[in-house]
């Protein structure tokens, strides 16, 4: 089955900054890409997601981009503000399942103002 | 906006004992999960269901948990004899036809003493 992993599993970036999160997938079959945000007591929310068809993705200060021959994803928000601050998760397909999505294990993100 | 709600926010509970977590999924939405964190790692796929059935099983979805959809707008989790080990956050998550984006509930700590 599938496996994902993401790293760094925590990131501090000054207000401003960029931050930048990598995730790499196992099956080469998976053809779906989302990318979650989780506050704290909450859950997870879908925020972007890419399919294997596109290479990159944009919206607004966040960014997808997507390399199937490296079988890895990364994630890219630009301008951080304090409220970007949250943990991350990204996901892909079970193979080419429809419904069945793997989560990575997550990068806790903080914001400095 | 329409969102995924879960019930109870909390649920403690005996070991042994069954549990119902109760979700109620977006109005037009077909497809409906249930995943599973347990503190402090990542969200694991459980189930997914469409159509009155399971389309998908993860292996920790054993003969213990069950799901049904009892009326036209609920979706429930059941877990007939309740082990330590299940303690988690339970997050139900739902989707329309035609696309892969889920949208998560807020989830249910469920605490197994």
């Amino acid at each position: 089955g599938e496996n994902v992993e993401q790293h760094p599993s925590t990131l501090s970036v000054q207000e401003g900054d960029s931050a930048v999160i990598k995730c790499t997938y196992s099956d080469s079959a998976s053809n779906y890409f989302p990318w979650y945000k989780q506050e704290l007591g909450k859950g997870p929310q879908l925020i972007i997601d890419i399919r294997s068809n596109v290479g990159e993705k944009k919206d607004q200060r966040i960014a997808v981009t997507l390399n199937k021959t490296a079988k890895h994803f990364s994630l890219h928000i630009t301008e951080t503000q304090p409220e970007d601050s949250a943990v991350y998760f990204c996901a892909a397909s079970d193979g080419a399942s429809y419904d069945k999505v793997i989560f990575g294990p997550g990068t806790s993100l903080s914001v400095i103002p | 906006e329409p969102e995924v709600t879960q019930t109870p926010s909390h649920q403690v509970t005996q070991m042994g004992q069954e549990v119902i977590l109760r979700c109620v999924p977006i109005s037009n939405h077909l497809y409906f999960y249930w995943y599973r964190q347990i503190l402090g790692q990542k969200v694991e796929f459980l189930v997914s269901f469409y159509n009155n059935e399971i389309s998908e099983k993860s292996e920790i979805f054993d003969d213990q948990f069950s799901v049904e959809r009892p009326d036209g707008s609920n979706f429930t989790l059941k877990i007939r004899s309740t082990k330590l080990e299940d303690s988690a956050m339970y997050f139900c998550a739902s989707s329309e036809a035609g696309t892969n984006e889920q949208f998560f509930g807020p989830g249910t700590r469920l605490t197994v003493l």
